[in-house]
């Protein structure tokens, strides 16, 4: 079957701009998690969500960031403001118990 | 912060050697997963060990497991060029069935053919 899919693969924005990266978790995947990669780093978790509902967004690093699941599939991660400070790859993850898929990832850069 | 650790930082070994990575953690977990991430893409799931387990196979992988010393190893045989890629670990220590990860900072491993 399909795995996790996220769009876009690469995004290019100028500073102060808003951006929203979308992520389709496997079909029946309960769980679905959101990362932050920066260069040359693991992925650092950002937000949780099983379902609709966000259980954890304890590692959103500012009240810039905005994660939600509305429907209990597909998942949007949403950036105010974009700071230099937020170029990376934002990688998504859906699971059903142990195991994460991951998507692709969406390569922010901000300009 | 990033719960694990990889050592080496970079690994740069023969087609048909053995590679053996580490990495330390610092609070107790639920399991520990490694995976590997090929330049620009996305990371691919290798192996999960429970923390009641202390050593899994799967295929030429094998990963141990010390909880009393917060380590853990994966050892690929017979490396290919093809296992060019970065390798992480990553633990799950939720206290509420989240299950979110904590990666460490990974391993770059070169595999000259």
């Amino acid at each position: 079957g399909a795995g996790v899919s996220q769009s876009p693969r690469y995004k290019v924005a100028k500073r102060g701009q808003d951006v929203a990266l979308r992520c389709d978790p496997i079909s029946g995947h309960v769980s679905l998690f959101w990362y932050q990669q920066a260069l040359g780093q693991g992925p650092e978790f950002l937000t949780y969500f099983q379902n609709e509902a966000q259980l954890d967004k304890s590692g959103l690093p500012s009240d810039r960031f905005f994660a939600e699941r509305p429907e209990g599939s597909v998942s949007t991660l949403k950036i105010q403001r974009t700071q230099q400070e937020d170029s990376a790859v934002y990688l998504c993850a859906s699971s059903l118990r142990d195991m994460q898929y991951f998507g692709p990832g969406t390569r922010l850069t901000v300009l | 912060s990033q719960q694990g650790e990889e050592d080496p930082q970079a690994l740069s070994i023969q087609e048909g050697e053995n590679a053996t990575m580490n990495c330390s953690y610092k609070t107790s977990i639920n399991n520990l997963q490694w995976y590997r991430q090929n330049s620009g893409r996305g990371l691919v799931h290798l192996i999960l060990i429970r923390s009641n387990e202390r050593e899994k196979h799967s295929g030429r992988l094998r990963v141990t497991l010390d909880t009393s010393k917060k380590s853990s190893s994966l050892l690929i045989t017979a490396s290919r060029a093809a296992d060019t890629a970065s390798y992480f670990c990553a633990t799950d220590a939720s206290r509420t069935g989240a299950n979110n990860l904590f990666f460490g900072t990974g391993t770059r491993l070169t595999v000259i053919p």
